[in-house]
């Protein structure tokens, strides 16, 4: 049973450029996660997702991020017009159901915004 | 809203020592409560979580936490750390979603 995967790890942008990062959880699992992870300010919650449905959108910024999970296919994370703030660790976490549970991670996307 | 806090951003240990991380969570309800270990250059992994009973956990690697409701706390402890435990260690509550501390850095010099 393959664990969650991430796509690409390592990801360069250029300032105004899109940044598109994939997320396929784990087997069996309909529920994502997506955090951001800073230097010295840990992991940041972003959106969590269930196929085809948003659940909890409230830690990613209004503008330029968007994130979907469709019934087929990896979830994404979709920044738009990066800027060099943006540059930080992407991880995706899946879990068998929504509450209650933990969550298994992937090995995440460094975006790099030059 | 719910928030998790790690007071010890950094805690710097001879091996051997003993190791207690604190972490305290502000929600009334029922919680659910996690502590991921992040080693270099890796992914989280879960290193102990507590849903319910026994609210001494023990975990792998020889790790261990106490859930005590009244102080709203869940401490990750070791008795005698080793230099492989040098990591970042998170704190994770989950009621309708799971959220992290800003994780706690731990190095251990032999």
């Amino acid at each position: 049973n393959a664990g969650v995967m991430q796509n690409p790890r390592h990801l360069v942008r250029r300032r105004g450029q899109e940044a598109r990062l994939r997320c396929s959880p784990m087997k069996g699992h309909s529920h994502v996660y997506w955090y951001r992870q800073l230097p010295e300010e840990g992991l940041k919650f972003m959106v969590y997702l269930q196929k085809e449905n948003i659940i909890d959108e409230s830690g990613m910024p209004k503008e330029r991020f968007s994130a979907e999970f469709p019934k087929e296919g990896p979830s994404i994370l979709r920044i738009q017009q990066v800027v060099r703030g943006d540059s930080a660790a992407y991880f995706c976490a899946s879990s068998p159901e929504g509450q209650g549970t933990g969550a298994y991670f992937g090995p995440g996307t460094r975006l790099t915004v030059t | 809203a719910q928030s998790v806090s790690q007071h010890n951003h950094h805690v710097i240990l001879s091996e051997a020592a003993s190791l207690e991380l604190g972490c305290n969570y502000s929600y009334g309800g029922t919680v659910n409560l996690f502590w991921y270990v992040q080693y270099p250059g890796q992914h989280l992994q879960l290193l102990l979580k507590y849903f319910s009973g026994d609210p001494l956990v023990k975990g792998i690697k020889g790790f261990e936490a106490e859930f005590i409701k009244s102080k709203f706390s869940f401490n990750l402890r070791k008795p005698s750390v080793q230099w492989s435990d040098t990591a970042e260690y998170f704190c994770a509550v989950n009621t309708d979603k799971l959220i992290f501390g800003t994780g706690t850095r731990l190095q251990v010099f032999p």
